[in-house]
């Protein structure tokens, strides 16, 4: 059993430049959440999605896109990424929502930097 | 503005001691407060969690303390162990989908 699993592990990208970052998770959950973590600002939400084929933004979604075409993935754009973008990506999924008994499952991140 | 404060953000114990981590929540929203473990380059994992009915609840050698009526709650590792090393994070859900977390703190265990 996977859970959660995201892709690539590290990237190093030019300012300006595109990529998309997979998650998936094999726990049939409902939601899926894009966190970043960057130094001393603890897990900043990006964006969301409550089902499959539904998104919706979060704390901090400027200069992300995402997709959730099927239910067990859930994909994360940069169009044009900026040196503000460098940071450590986390995906996370939970069964329904984050009520109790509901609790976040997280992947072990992608360290993204931005030149 | 930041809904959830946790202090200190580094902490240093000596083994067998006992490490509090303090969280501060305004949003009276939220109904569900549980705590994260974070090791270096993995993600954070779920390590206790509380709901506001209770004032207290005990894993282990952890303990929350949750104090509604001043929105604040914390974490106690009861005989810290090297092993307890990590980056712990606080956060408070609401039942609409989205946890708010606090900007976590590094707890170091020494020998």
């Amino acid at each position: 059993n996977a859970g959660v699993t995201q892709t690539p592990k590290f990237r190093v990208l030019k300012t300006g430049q595109s990529m998309t970052l997979l998650c998936a998770q094999d726990m049939n959950h409902e939601y899926m959440y894009w966190y970043r973590q960057d130094p001393g600002m603890g897990l900043r939400l990006i964006h969301y999605s409550v089902g499959e084929g539904t998104t919706a933004k979060g704390e901090v979604p400027d200069g992300y896109n995402v997709s959730r075409l099927k239910k067990q993935n859930f994909l994360l754009g940069l169009e044009s990424a900026a040196p503000s973008q460098t940071s450590v990506y986390f995906c996370a999924s939970s069964y329904s929502g984050t009520g109790f008994n509901s609790p976040l499952h997280f992947g072990n991140g992608t360290r993204l930097t931005v030149t | 503005q930041q809904q959830v404060k946790q202090s200190p953000q580094s902490l240093i114990v000596q083994k067998g001691g006992i490490s509090i981590i303090n969280c501060a929540y305004e949003n009276t929203a939220f109904d569900y407060f549980p705590w994260y473990q974070q090791f270096p380059g993995k993600g954070p994992a779920l390590l206790i969690a509380i709901r506001p009915d209770v004032s207290e609840k005990k894993e282990g050698r952890f303990t929350i303390s949750f104090n509604k009526s001043a929105k604040q709650f914390s974490l106690h590792i009861m005989d810290s162990q090297p092993g307890d090393s990590a980056t712990y994070f606080c956060a408070a859900n609401t039942n609409a989908g989205k946890s708010t977390f606090g900007d976590g703190t590094t707890l170091t265990v020494k020998p």
